[in-house]
Formats: C-alpha cells, sequence, structure tokens
C-alpha cells in the first residue's frame, strides 16, 4: 500500500477555499485516491476519489497533476461545520479491502 | 434506513472479562469491516469480511475474534480484554467487495478496559 503523507493541521477561516495536499510519492499504477472526511465522535465519510486529473462533486474538488505523486483536496468556502479530520488513502483493488488511514489533516474552520 | 448501527455506544471492562461488539447495516452491502480508532491516530482494520461467511485479517488482528452471522450482520469479539484495547471501534459496510468502495461507518463503540 503506497505511504501518504499529510499536513497534520491546517486554520482557515470562513468563506475561504481550503487546499490539502496529500504526498504519495509511490502510488501504484493501479491505485486510486481517496478522501474521507471524520467529525468528533464519529466515524469518517467518504468525500471524493479519483484517479488522475480533476474530479468535482457538490461537496469538494480533487486535484491530481500528471505524476500523480500527489494530490489535492479542495474545499471551497468553507464554514464552521467543515471542523474535521480530513484522510487520504491511496489504495488499489489489487490491495483487496486493506484500506489504511493515516493521521490526517485537522482542519480548523474560524468565524 | 438506519445505516450502519453498533451497539452498546460505550463499554467499560476489566481486565480479562470478555465482550462482543455487534454491527448490523440494513444497505445490503456485502462487505463489511471492524476498525479500532485510538486517539488523535487514523483508523486501523482490524478484520473485513468481503461477503458472508468469508472474513480475513487486517492490520492489527490479535486479540480479537469476528463472525458474519449473515449478510447484515457482523461481530467482533474480545476473548481477555486488556488495557491495549482501550479504543473507539467503529464497524463499516460497502456495496462491493473491494476497498475502494464507498464505506459507510457506524457511530462508534467507546470501550475502555481498565
Amino acid at each position: 500500500l503506497a505511504k501518504t503523507t499529510q499536513p497534520i493541521s491546517m486554520d482557515s477561516y470562513e468563506g475561504q477555499e481550503v487546499n490539502i495536499t496529500c504526498s504519495h510519492n509511490n502510488i501504484a499504477t493501479n491505485d486510486y485516491i481517496t478522501w474521507y472526511q471524520q467529525f468528533p465522535s464519529q466515524g469518517p465519510r467518504f468525500i471524493i476519489q479519483g484517479y488522475k486529473t480533476k474530479v468535482t462533486n457538490e461537496v469538494a474538488s480533487l486535484f491530481i497533476p500528471a505524476d500523480r505523486k500527489s494530490s489535492t483536496l479542495s474545499l471551497p468556502r468553507v464554514s464552521l461545520s467543515d471542523t474535521a479530520v480530513y484522510y487520504c488513502l491511496v489504495g488499489s483493488k489489487a490491495a483487496g479491502n486493506k484500506l489504511t488511514f493515516g493521521g490526517g489533516t485537522r482542519v480548523l474552520v474560524k468565524p | 434506513n438506519a445505516g450502519v448501527t453498533q451497539t452498546p455506544k460505550f463499554q467499560v471492562l476489566k481486565t480479562g472479562q470478555s465482550m462482543t461488539l455487534q454491527c448490523a447495516q440494513d444497505m445490503n452491502h456485502n462487505s463489511m469491516y471492524w476498525y479500532r480508532q485510538d486517539p488523535g491516530m487514523g483508523l486501523r482494520l482490524i478484520y473485513y469480511s468481503a461477503s458472508e461467511g468469508t472474513t480475513d485479517k487486517g492490520e492489527v488482528p490479535n486479540g480479537y475474534n469476528v463472525s458474519r452471522l449473515n449478510k447484515r450482520e457482523f461481530s467482533l469479539r474480545l476473548e481477555s480484554a486488556a488495557p491495549s484495547q482501550t479504543s473507539v471501534y467503529f464497524c463499516a459496510s460497502s456495496k462491493g467487495s473491494e476497498g475502494l468502495d464507498e464505506q459507510f461507518f457506524g457511530p462508534g463503540t467507546r470501550l475502555t478496559v481498565l
């Protein structure tokens, strides 16, 4: 499984865009990149998944450069309720069900 | 739909006691998972079940056993609890049998072993 590196924490203000970058230098050809969000005292929640270039849904965008050695989760116009821990996961179908959640990035949105 | 439910929500055990954590999902998902999360840490996979009748070890299986009772239910048993097993336990499920499928998590069980 590819190892991921994320910042431990980030602060932002309401209405700003938050960008969290995840490094995964040893990503394999068949690996996908998935992001989960976890609020305090709750289980994680799936946000977005991508393989290359850009993926967008109603919650976030995921940018993946051509070399795929990193990816950036973009949260547009955050609110206080976006305060959470965000996990970057890299894995492939070949790895079966063994997903690894690293330490995540703790995002604090201030008023 | 209730999604993924877990019981109990809280539990305090003494060292050496046993207990079973229950998990059920009503989404007709094939795969189910048990994770543990220690304070300030990410989740670590204990066991998973890709389909009814099958179970496989995850990253930290020692000290635990699991049972996939049917498609809906996946239980986690601690035979002889130890203080190192103090943690929050999350159950999850996914539609497919591959780890990349979106996982839906339960609310967690907070376990303290004294």
